[in-house]
C-alpha cells in the first residue's frame, strides 16, 4: 500500500524566519514524483514544488526548497523568510499509476 | 487561458436529492481526475477520465456515484441519493498528457453540503 504521512497537523512561525514541514512516504517504487501543494483558505491547490526520485539533486524554488531522502523515504519542505501569504494548510503527495496519493496535510501558521 | 473551471463552487443538497459537479479541463487537457477532500483530511483520488472513457475508477464508491467526460463539454460527477457522509470537497484536476509526473491543475473545488 502506498501512503504519504505528515506527522505535523499543525506550524507555526515567526514572520521572515524559516520553518519545515515533514513528509514520510511509504513505496516499493524505484522511480516517482513528490509534490508540495499549498492550500490557502481559498481552497485552491497550488503545486508549490515538483522532486523527480531519480534526481538526487534537491528541487528549489525561490524561498521554498526540500530536503528529499530516497533511502529514509522523507520529503520535507523548509520555506524560507516566511511571509503572511504562506499561512495555508501544506500536502504532501506522491504519484501513483494514475493519481496522486497526499497526506493529510500540515496548517501553517505565520506569526506577524 | 482560465484554468480548471469548477461548478458551482457551493452546493447545498437535501438528502436523498441528486448532486451534479462540473469541471472543464484547462484548453488542451484531455485528462481529467476527480478527488474528494473530506473535512481536516488531504485529497483521496476517485476517478480518471480521458474524452469518453473512464481509465480509472478505483477511488470511486461502487454505488451512487458515477463520472463521465463526453466529447463536447464539461465532466460530470453524478452523486445519487445523497447521504451526510457525502458531505465534502470535491476537486477537479486536469492534465494535458496521461503522466501524472508533472502534477496536475485543479480546480478550486465544489463544496457539497448535505443537510
Amino acid at each position: 500500500a502506498q501512503t504519504v504521512t505528515q506527522s505535523q497537523p499543525e506550524m507555526s512561525v515567526q514572520e521572515a524566519e524559516t520553518v519545515t514541514l515533514s513528509c514520510t512516504y511509504d513505496t516499493s517504487e524505484s522511480d516517482y514524483y513528490l509534490f508540495w501543494y499549498k492550500q490557502p483558505p481559498s481552497r485552491q491547490m497550488i503545486l508549490v514544488i515538483r522532486q523527480e526520485a531519480y534526481k538526487q539533486q534537491n528541487a528549489t524554488e525561490n524561498r521554498f526548497s526540500v530536503n528529499f531522502q530516497k533511502a529514509a523515504k522523507s520529503f520535507s519542505l523548509k520555506i524560507s523568510d516566511s511571509q503572511l501569504g504562506d499561512a495555508a494548510m501544506y500536502f504532501c503527495a506522491k504519484t501513483g499509476a494514475n493519481n496522486l496519493f497526499f497526506g493529510t496535510g500540515t496548517r501553517l501558521t505565520v506569526i506577524p | 487561458n482560465a484554468g480548471v473551471m469548477q461548478n458551482p463552487r457551493h452546493l447545498v443538497r437535501r438528502r436523498g436529492q441528486e448532486a451534479r459537479l462540473r469541471c472543464s479541463p484547462m484548453k488542451g487537457h484531455s485528462h481529467v481526475y476527480w478527488y474528494r477532500q473530506l473535512p481536516e483530511e488531504g485529497l483521496k483520488f476517485m476517478v480518471y477520465l480521458q474524452k469518453e472513457n473512464i481509465i480509472d475508477e478505483s477511488g470511486m464508491p461502487k454505488e451512487r456515484f458515477s463520472a463521465e467526460f463526453p466529447k463536447e463539454g464539461p465532466s460530470i460527477l453524478r452523486i445519487q441519493q445523497v447521504v451526510r457522509g457525502d458531505s465534502a470537497a470535491y476537486f477537479c484536476a486536469s492534465s494535458p498528457l496521461a503522466e501524472v509526473d508533472y502534477g496536475y491543475t485543479f480546480g478550486s473545488g465544489t463544496r457539497l453540503t448535505v443537510v
